[in-house]
C-alpha cells in the first residue's frame, strides 16, 4: 500500500540533544513537507521541499534543518537551537494537488 | 501572507442533529482553494471536503456541505445527521492556486474546532 511512514510515533529526548524525525513516502509524491501542531494553534509549516535536494523554510524553520537527497524521504532535525520542541509533528507529501499525511510523531523534550 | 481564523474553539451537537463550524480567511488572492480537515483521537489528518474558489457551487460529499462566501472571505462547515465517528478536531485550511505556486501544494491551517457528539 502507498502512503506516508512517519517513525518512531513516539520520541523521547533530553533537552539539548538534536533529535531526527523519520519521514518516507513511496507515493511517487514530489513535494514533501513538515509541520509543527500545538494544542490551540493549529499546524503550522517548518520547512517543505518541491525537489530533491531543494527546500525552503516555512513559517517557523527556526531551530530545525532538514535535507532532501531522495525523492522518498525527507527527514527533520530538531536542534538544541529550538527552544519549546515538545510538539506533534506531521509530515506530509503531495502531487497534482493530492496532499497525503502521515500519521505522525510526538516528541517530548525532558 | 493568508490567515485562516476559526473562532470555536469547541463546539458540541446532539447526535442526528446538525452543526456548522466556522471559518473565515483572508487573503489578496483571487485564486485559491479552501479545504476542511478532520482529525480524529488517531490524530490522522483526513481530507473532509474541498472548494475552489473560482466555483460559485458550494461543494457537498455526503453528510457534509460548505457555505463558501467568497466576498466575505468565509467558508463554514455543516455536518448533517451528526454521528458519533464525526467527534474530532476539524481544521480549516488555505491553499494558494497562484502559478508561482506550480507545485507546492502547502497549506494554512486555522487552529481548529473540536466537535463533541452527544449520544
Amino acid at each position: 500500500d502507498g502512503g506516508i511512514t512517519q517513525s518512531p510515533k513516539y520520541l523521547f529526548r533530553k533537552e539539548g540533544q538534536n533529535v531526527t524525525l523519520s519521514c518516507e513516502q513511496n507515493l511517487n509524491h514530489d513535494a514533501m513537507y513538515w509541520y509543527r501542531q500545538d494544542p490551540g494553534q493549529g499546524l503550522r509549516l517548518i520547512y517543505y521541499s518541491q525537489i530533491v535536494n531543494d527546500f525552503q523554510k516555512g513559517d517557523i524553520a527556526e531551530g530545525y534543518s532538514v535535507s532532501r537527497e531522495k525523492k522518498e524521504s525527507f527527514p527533520l532535525t530538531v536542534t538544541s537551537a529550538q527552544k519549546n520542541p515538545t510538539a506533534f509533528y506531521l509530515c506530509a507529501s503531495s502531487l497534482r494537488g493530492q496532499v497525503d499525511f502521515g500519521s505522525g510523531t510526538r516528541l517530548t523534550v525532558v | 501572507a493568508q490567515t485562516v481564523t476559526q473562532s470555536q474553539p469547541e463546539m458540541s451537537v446532539q447526535e442526528a442533529e446538525t452543526v456548522t463550524l466556522s471559518c473565515t480567511y483572508d487573503t489578496s488572492e483571487s485564486d485559491y482553494y479552501l479545504f476542511w480537515y478532520k482529525q480524529p483521537p488517531s490524530r490522522q489528518m483526513i481530507l473532509v471536503i474541498r472548494q475552489e474558489a473560482y466555483k460559485q457551487q458550494n461543494a457537498t460529499e455526503n453528510r457534509f456541505s460548505v457555505n463558501f462566501q467568497k466576498a466575505a472571505k468565509s467558508f463554514s462547515l455543516k455536518i448533517s445527521d451528526s454521528q458519533l465517528g464525526d467527534a474530532a478536531m476539524y481544521f480549516c485550511a488555505y491553499r494558494s492556486a497562484h502559478i508561482s505556486n506550480f507545485g507546492n501544494e502547502k497549506l494554512t491551517f486555522g487552529t481548529g474546532t473540536r466537535l463533541t457528539i452527544i449520544p
